[in-house]
């Protein structure tokens, strides 16, 4: 089934640590963003990526980094540098006619 | 500036009413999309339907409708004799062509409980 996956569902950080969330999509889609949501609020854009080897920062973009080494994937970091990372965080990609979202990791720091 | 309002957080209604999700949006481009959608609790979000900024056309999709009227920037959604399924975090959002790779700006999203 075409769709967009990612991993771990939960995942928990410790203070000072690095932590990689996995998002990767079979839709054959050029577009892949992340997102971050707070709880009882909307989605901001961390980073995104329209082409493979080439991302851009979002609106929130400090403390993280991604990768895009092939069209499928696009890994964010969530680096010890962000001192409030825990929250919901949803991949999304697309194809121009609409973002279309994965499942979600929820992070939670230890 | 770039601005999506859902003054509505929350709505709870009874089952087989009808419910309308109120949208307002701000923009200065001429060409944008507009979006809903819908998170239940599980998290993903779900694409109900996209809109571009020149077909002011009401849309309706079984039991959900939707009506974009740009003299008021609203794009709302109405749900047509609701059902407890029908229960999530409603989202309205707007894409701005050219704009960061065409991210969504979010609403605060409208938390919907239908009872039974």
């Amino acid at each position: 089934d075409g769709g967009i996956t990612q991993s771990p569902k939960y995942l928990f950080r410790k203070e000072g640590q690095n932590v990689t969330l996995s998002c990767e999509q079979n839709l054959n889609h050029d577009a892949m963003y992340w997102y971050r949501q707070d709880p009882g609020q909307g989605l901001r854009l961390i980073y995104y990526s329209q082409i493979v080897n080439d991302f851009q920062k979002g609106d929130i973009a400090e403390g993280y980094s991604v990768s895009r080494e092939k069209k499928e994937s696009f890994p964010l970091t969530v680096t010890s540098a962000q001192k409030n990372p825990t929250a919901f965080y949803l991949c999304a990609s697309s194809m121009g006619r609409g973002q279309y979202f994965g499942p979600g990791t929820r992070l939670l720091v230890l | 500036a770039q601005k999506v309002t859902q003054a509505q957080t929350e709505i709870s209604v009874v089952e087989k009413e009808d419910v309308t999700l109120d949208c307002v949006y701000e923009t200065r481009d001429t060409t944008y999309y507009l979006f809903w959608y819908k998170q239940p609790p599980s998290g993903e979000l779900v694409f109900l339907i996209r809109r571009n900024s020149f077909d002011e056309q009401n849309e309706i999709s079984g039991r959900y409708s939707w009506n974009f009227q740009k003299s008021t920037s609203s794009f709302n959604f109405t749900i047509t004799a609701s059902q407890v399924v029908d229960s999530a975090v409603y989202f309205c959002a707007l894409s701005e062509v050219g704009n960061q790779g065409g991210k969504l700006i979010f609403g605060q999203g409208t938390e919907l409980s239908v009872k039974p």
